[in-house]
């Protein structure tokens, strides 16, 4: 099965910031990466698709990148709206595999 | 519009099996791939199974041979079954649609998720 790290596993950052979050891969997974926001008691939210593509109807602050085996995930000009968990989900191979989690807390 | 409604048991005896029903609508079963990811309380996300719109279906192994995904197109349901449960199988259960299209949105719509408690 793929492993997916991801880092940090919380994060504390103040309205306006900008933060980054990554994952990697234990092998490389072609740009098949997902990004997801999840705040309690919901489900999980696309952000990102293929690395890079941004969901339809997701703020623009969000943005992707990254290949073969590093990705990251940058959310620019943070909005209180953003405070919650991120996942990255790889669906390059099955098992699909998600990292651990990042909790994002805005100060 | 798109959605999906995961239905089932809060509480489920040890050992004993979980069925839970995804309910879908705004799209068909035989387009579209669904799949099961669960979630224990406080933890990440994991990647269960699917059920592939031409009626196979993917498993992971993790789950050996306890899990089974089926469906019924005619009423737009896709069903989870796990037996022999336990404790740690105590997760939200969510099941989510997968884009038709490569490269697509791996996971783009979910349902709410149920919560299932195992217990002793």
């Amino acid at each position: 099965d793929i492993q997916m790290t991801q880092s940090p596993a919380s994060l504390s950052a103040s309205l306006g910031e900008t933060v980054s979050i990554e994952c990697l891969a234990s092998e490389d997974i072609y740009n098949n990466l997902a990004w997801y926001q999840q705040k309690p008691g919901k489900s999980p939210q696309l952000l990102i698709y293929y690395a890079s593509s941004l969901q339809d109807g997701v703020p623009s602050r969000f943005s992707g990148s990254g290949s073969g085996t590093q990705y990251s995930l940058k959310i620019n000009s943070l909005e209180s709206e953003d405070a919650a968990t991120y996942f990255c989900l790889q669906d390059s191979e099955y098992p699909w595999t998600f990292g651990g989690g990042t909790k994002l807390e805005l100060k | 519009q798109v959605q999906l409604k995961e239905t089932g048991p809060d509480l489920v005896q040890l050992t004993q099996t979980l069925s839970i029903t995804c309910t879908v609508s705004g799209f068909s079963l035989t387009t579209y791939n669904v799949h099961w990811v669960r979630q224990p309380p406080g933890k990440g996300l994991e990647w269960m199974g699917a059920m592939w719109n031409g009626g196979g279906t993917d498993y992971n192994s993790a789950f050996k041979s306890r899990l089974s995904i089926s469906r019924d197109t005619s009423k737009s349901q896709v069903f989870l079954k796990m037996n022999s449960l336990q404790t740690d199988d105590t997760a939200k259960y969510f099941c989510a649609r997968q884009s038709e299209r490569y490269p697509g949105p791996p996971l783009g719509y979910w349902g709410q998720g149920v919560m299932v408690t195992v217990s002793s």
